[in-house]
């Protein structure tokens, strides 16, 4: 659990706030992610590090805007949010041994359960 | 695109049956599945995989995990079930990005099982 940490773990904002949420691997690893969990729905990947380098972007909202200063490290900054916005944001980290990436699983941060009011 | 099904929501098991919680894949090529457990208010934590080799996948908490390729499934079990087993359990397969090559994870919908003491 101490592998990957999540700050906050819960935050409260309105609309029209900003705000960052914080992801700090212990691990090694040089991947790092950003899932959304909404009550019955699949996990979404909404960005992923792969070497410091933005791999993947699943057509998410300009209000969504990830950071990765190192590999150890990961944020995502909240702008003018909407309520659908509310969820669960999990961070997730893994060991990518090839340029193409690998098999290897992920570990996840407890995560930030956001509620845009 | 790779993708997996969890066709029950909720799974219900009195302690000290077995357990079994389903998953079918849709993949071209070879598949590479991951059980993943939720607690609550916790990140995902990893349970098992399968890549290659025995059908048989063994993984934490007694768990393990059948790989049935002619019945394109990846049902999660365990022999005894515990109270503390319940918990938000995810099927997940490696998939890769068509622009890239990088591999991510594409999760399932997730079953919940409660056991009953």
């Amino acid at each position: 659990e101490t592998g990957v940490t999540q700050t906050p773990r819960h935050l409260v904002m309105g609309m029209t706030n900003k705000k960052s949420l914080k992801c700090e691997q212990h691990l090694g690893h040089n991947a790092m992610y950003w899932y959304k969990q909404s009550a019955k729905k699949p996990l979404e990947l909404m960005f992923v590090y792969n070497f410091k380098e933005q791999t993947e972007n699943n057509s998410v909202p300009s209000r969504f805007s990830p950071e990765c200063p190192n590999s150890s490290h990961l944020f995502l900054h909240l702008h003018t949010l909407q309520p659908e916005d509310s969820a669960l944001y999990l961070c997730a980290s893994s060991q990518v041994t090839a340029r193409r990436g690998s098999y290897n699983e992920q570990f996840f941060g407890p995560g930030t359960r956001l509620t845009v009011l | 695109a790779q993708s997996v099904a969890q066709p029950e929501d909720q799974v219900n098991v009195a302690e000290g049956n077995p357990l079994t919680v389903k998953c079918t894949y849709s993949v071209s090529g070879n598949p590479y599945l991951f059980w993943y457990v939720q607690y609550p208010n916790r990140g995902l934590q990893f349970l098992l995989k399968y890549i290659t080799g025995d059908n048989l996948v063994k993984g934490s908490y007694g768990f393990e995990a059948e790989f049935n390729k002619s019945q394109t499934s990846f049902h999660l079990k365990k022999p005894s079930a515990l109270v503390s087993d319940s918990a938000l359990y995810f099927c997940a397969v490696r998939d890769t990005l068509m622009n890239t090559g990088f591999q991510k994870l594409v999760f399932g919908t997730g079953t919940r099982l409660l056991v009953s003491p």
